[in-house]
């Protein structure tokens, strides 16, 4: 069975700091893994994805996440944090048509 | 491209009213999934389509619950009748092509309250 864990609730960082934001998976085969981005009152919207290839995936609005195979994780980062960032930050993982999201990550970027 | 409309954007209604969420997906899109949003629950599938047929709806809570998608461009997902714990957002997304590591596009959803 394929699941997903985002072990913390909420991440503070101060603006202009570097940021991650954890990501552990589990699924049988090779993963397709993704991030998301919710704003208050919106959907989410995708951010980048890891299908194959290079374990360094870079996305949209600066964001990148490094696939590790042997910890299993795909944890997302920026090098510098905007207050603009704060957000709600979803990590999914897929094999077949079922999206498998985690639980969420709550960022605060801090002035 | 518009994206994927949902409506209404807020829907409030009292508990046994017939409650209907309605979608539009991106133009092109072939596969179409219906989530429901809950602070307890999370992010939950409720129905997966695919060219307009219903594939997994093992996801869809009780009876009260039903989709139908009658083309590619519409679908809609009913609650006869509604209770207050179907208070929750309702997101509609859609996929394009048949691989799996297409990325979804979610609606904004609908915040459904029910009294």
């Amino acid at each position: 069975a394929q699941s997903v864990a985002q072990p913390e609730d909420q991440v503070n960082v101060a603006e202009g700091n570097p940021l991650t934001v954890k990501c552990t998976y589990s699924v049988s085969g090779n993963p397709y893994l993704f991030w998301y981005v919710q704003y208050p009152n919106r959907g989410l919207q995708f951010l980048l994805k890891y299908i194959t290839g290079d374990n360094l995936v870079k996305g949209s609005y600066g964001f990148e996440a490094e696939f590790n195979k042997s910890q299993t994780s795909f944890h997302l980062k920026k090098p510098s944090a905007l207050v603009s960032d704060s957000a709600l930050y979803f990590c999914a993982v897929t094999g077949t048509y079922k999206y498998i999201f985690g639980t969420g990550t709550r960022l605060k970027v801090l002035a | 491209d518009a994206g994927v409309i949902q409506s209404p954007r807020h829907e409030v209604t009292e508990m046994g009213q017939e409650v209907t969420l309605r979608c539009k997906p991106i133009s092109g899109h072939n596969s179409l999934f219906w989530y429901r949003q809950t602070m307890m629950r999370g992010l939950e599938l409720l129905i997966y389509f695919n060219n307009n047929v219903p594939i997994d709806d093992s996801g869809m809570p009780e009876d009260r619950f039903s989709a139908k998608m009658p083309n590619a461009s519409f679908s809609t997902l009913k609650i006869q009748p509604s209770e207050p714990r179907d208070s929750a957002v309702y997101f509609c997304a859609s996929r394009t092509g048949t691989h799996y590591n297409s990325p979804l596009h979610f609606g904004n959803g609908t915040r459904l309250t029910v009294t």
